[in-house]
């Protein structure tokens, strides 16, 4: 079975510069997180998605960032102009219902010049 | 809200020796309580979970954690380390809502096997 599959895994940017990441959880799970690990952290939630519904996106810092999940599946993470205090790793999750257990992607590594 | 405490940010052991890696929770009820690893360029891995059934849990590769109520711990143990172990470790603690579950992550311990 495969796990969740993110892109880019690495990405160095300028600041001020826009940036995507995009993650397809494992088939069947419908709901999926995306988390920021800043270096020596643990990671913490951005956004979390039951189906195409955003249910929990507190977190997330909307006045730079975005995200979507138009049809259900895969997911979009956008940040927008960049910050050098961006740079970190993001990580997509996905999970059988909001109570299953969490599987973690590899993550895309940002670094913002 | 529910947060843990890693008490060591890095920990060194021999191949073949045990393993301790210290986790302190803060709840206010029940909590549930995981301990994920982390290796280089890979993604996070459930090791363990504690969901209030049997306060001794086992995991995966040998790993086992023992909640304790009385002291707030939820420690991770192993009795031999292998060169394989050498990763990030993670305690977390969920918080439960409507929404489902929020894991709160610690800071991670940094385990280094020496041969």
């Amino acid at each position: 079975e495969a796990g969740v599959v993110q892109s880019p895994r690495y990405k160095i940017i300028e600041k001020k510069q826009p940036v995507a990441f995009w993650c397809n959880p494992i088939s069947g799970h419908n709901t999926l997180y995306w988390y920021l690990q800043n270096l020596g952290q643990g990671p913490e939630l951005l956004i979390r998605y039951e189906n195409e519904e955003a249910v929990d996106d507190s977190q997330l810092p909307k006045d730079r960032f975005s995200a979507e999940r138009l049809k259900g599946v895969d997911s979009t993470l956008k940040i927008q102009p960049a910050e050098l205090g961006d740079s970190a790793v993001y990580l997509c999750a996905s999970s059988l219902g909001l109570r299953g257990e969490q599987f973690f992607g590899p993550g895309t590594r940002l670094t913002v010049l | 809200a529910q947060s843990v405490t890693q008490l060591d940010s890095h920990v060194s052991v021999s191949e073949g020796t045990p393993v301790l890696l210290r986790c302190n929770y803060s709840s206010s009820y029940s909590p549930s309580l995981f301990w994920y690893v982390q290796h280089p360029n890979k993604g996070l891995q459930l090791l363990l979970k504690y969901t209030s059934a049997a306060t001794l849990v086992k995991g995966i590769n040998g790993f086992e954690a023992e909640f304790k109520k009385s002291e707030t711990s939820f420690h991770l143990t192993k009795p031999s380390a292998h060169m394989s172990d050498a990763a990030e470790y993670f305690c977390v603690v969920s918080e439960s809502s409507n929404s489902g579950y929020a894991l709160n992550f610690g800071k991670g311990t940094s385990l280094l096997v020496t041969p």
